[in-house]
């Protein structure tokens, strides 16, 4: 079974301008989750779809923003880029059951400069 | 809110030593723990996992029991290997109702180095 696959892998913009990555799930699993990985701020939680609804939403300003779509593929933008945005990107797709354990896709690298 | 904190690092140990990270949390009710390794350059892979209190997950030589009573989920691997050299993330699912479903609430993280 194919694993969680995100795009582009690496990134560059520049601030004010906007960008949109793309995740896409393992076959089956209907829940992706977002995250942003720095390394002050760690691993945080940005927010989960689910059969294309939000279902759980981060502390994120409202520049950050997410969608699903009905094959379970998943985007999120970001709007008028800022410094404070570079970060990897990580997407994970939930396996449904009692663990509800996710799994995770290599990332998306953003570079805001 | 849920919490996790993990010991802090880096860790460097050599080859076959035994490893111990160590591993709190806060939460509400009863979460589901986990443990993530991310090499460089890469997205975590799930290591192991535990739903309920007394359970001990375990893989690739790394084991981690979920002890509810000192709120831990320490992980721990007998002989460390160099290619065991990544950053060690533990990780909470909270049951506080259906909305916790898809988000974890990671620790900072610990590196380990383990030398020849």
């Amino acid at each position: 079974k194919a694993g969680v696959t995100q795009t582009p892998r690496y990134l560059i913009k520049t601030r004010g301008q906007q960008v949109t990555l793309s995740c896409s799930p393992i076959s089956g699993h209907r829940s992706v989750s977002w995250y942003q990985q720095t390394p002050g701020q760690g691993l945080q939680f940005l927010f989960e779809y689910f059969s294309e609804t939000q279902r759980n939403k981060g502390n994120f300003p409202g520049r950050f923003s997410g969608r699903q779509f009905s094959n379970s593929r998943s985007e999120m933008n970001v709007s008028t880029l800022e410094l404070g945005d570079s970060a990897l990107y990580l997407c994970a797709s939930t396996q449904p059951g009692d663990a509800y354990e996710q799994y995770f896709g290599p990332g998306t690298r953003l570079t805001v400069t | 809110g849920d919490s996790v904190t993990q010991m802090e690092g880096p860790v460097t140990l050599s080859e076959e030593a035994f490893l111990t990270i160590n591993c709190t949390y806060t939460a509400t009710g009863y979460p589901s723990l986990f443990w993530y390794v991310q090499y460089p350059g890469e997205g975590l892979q799930l290591l192991l996992k535990a739903t309920k209190a007394d359970d001990k997950g375990s893989n690739k030589g790394f084991e981690a029991t979920y002890r509810k009573e000192t709120t831990s989920f320490h992980l721990e691997k007998g002989s460390v290997q160099v290619s065991d050299s990544a950053v060690y993330f533990c990780a909470l699912r909270g049951r506080a109702g259906g909305t916790s479903y898809g988000k974890l609430t990671f620790g900072q993280g610990t590196i380990l180095t383990v030398h020849p």
